[in-house]
């Protein structure tokens, strides 16, 4: 079965980067595309960009642009979310969903505290 | 920025049906998603492409789409149902950028 496990939780400084991990199984990994999305606590989901697992090509969320850099591990069906120059509002928890018809796997979240 | 906007709470009786509305200038182009989201959990798709239910999400939950509107219904409201729910869809630039609407607390008392 599809199973999406995420890295541990991180606490980290403002100004440093985070970059957390996705290890996937249960399908071709290179198949489908992996998405990144946050939640702040107590706010709603914020899509953060799509990586292609088979070529490695990537889109950002404008907000983003600049911050953000998924990249992926074909050898291990990982992929990654690096999220640099933290600041106080970044602190959410962070998810890796697969798209097939939708959102229909998530990671369990992976919840980054940026605290100085 | 392209925006989803929902309605921020929406309250039921047990056994009323419940209607969640998602309005977005794209939609008569793109799909509407929708997602459960209960405190503490991560979230579960139970509508895709506007009006198709996955399987093992119970029949109450039906989507549609009309113009710059998308619904999910909610027929028959169970107890169990009580979450947040998101819509998703994209933009019509060209970018594909995804977005999510601000998520509608559904009560159920």
């Amino acid at each position: 079965q599809v199973q999406l496990v995420q890295s541990g939780a991180e606490v980290k400084k403002p100004g440093a980067s985070v970059k957390v991990s996705c290890k996937a199984s249960g399908y071709t990994f290179t198949s489908y595309y992996m998405h990144w999305v946050r939640q702040a606590p107590g706010q709603g989901l914020e899509w953060m960009g799509i990586i292609n697992p088979s070529g490695g090509s990537t889109s950002y969320a404008q907000k983003f642009q600049g911050r953000v850099t998924m990249t992926r591990d074909t050898s291990t069906s990982t992929v990654y979310m690096e999220l640099s120059s933290l600041r106080s509002e970044d602190t959410a928890v962070y998810y890796c969903a697969l798209w097939r018809v939708g959102f229909d796997y998530w990671g369990q979240g992976t919840l980054v505290t940026v605290s100085s | 920025s392209y925006e989803l906007t929902q309605p921020p709470s929406v309250s039921v009786s047990p056994g009323q049906t419940a209607r969640i509305t998602c309005s977005g200038d794209a939609l008569p182009k793109k799909y509407a998603y929708w997602y459960q989201q209960k405190s503490g959990q991560a979230p579960v798709l139970v509508i895709y492409e506007d009006s198709k239910r996955p399987s093992g999400i119970p029949e109450r939950f039906s989507g549609s789409s009309s113009g710059t509107m998308a619904t999910l219904t909610i027929s028959g409201a169970q107890v169990e149902d009580e979450a947040d729910y998101y819509c998703y869809s994209t933009d019509s630039s060209g970018n594909q950028e995804g977005v999510f609407g601000g998520g509608t607390k559904l009560t159920v008392l």
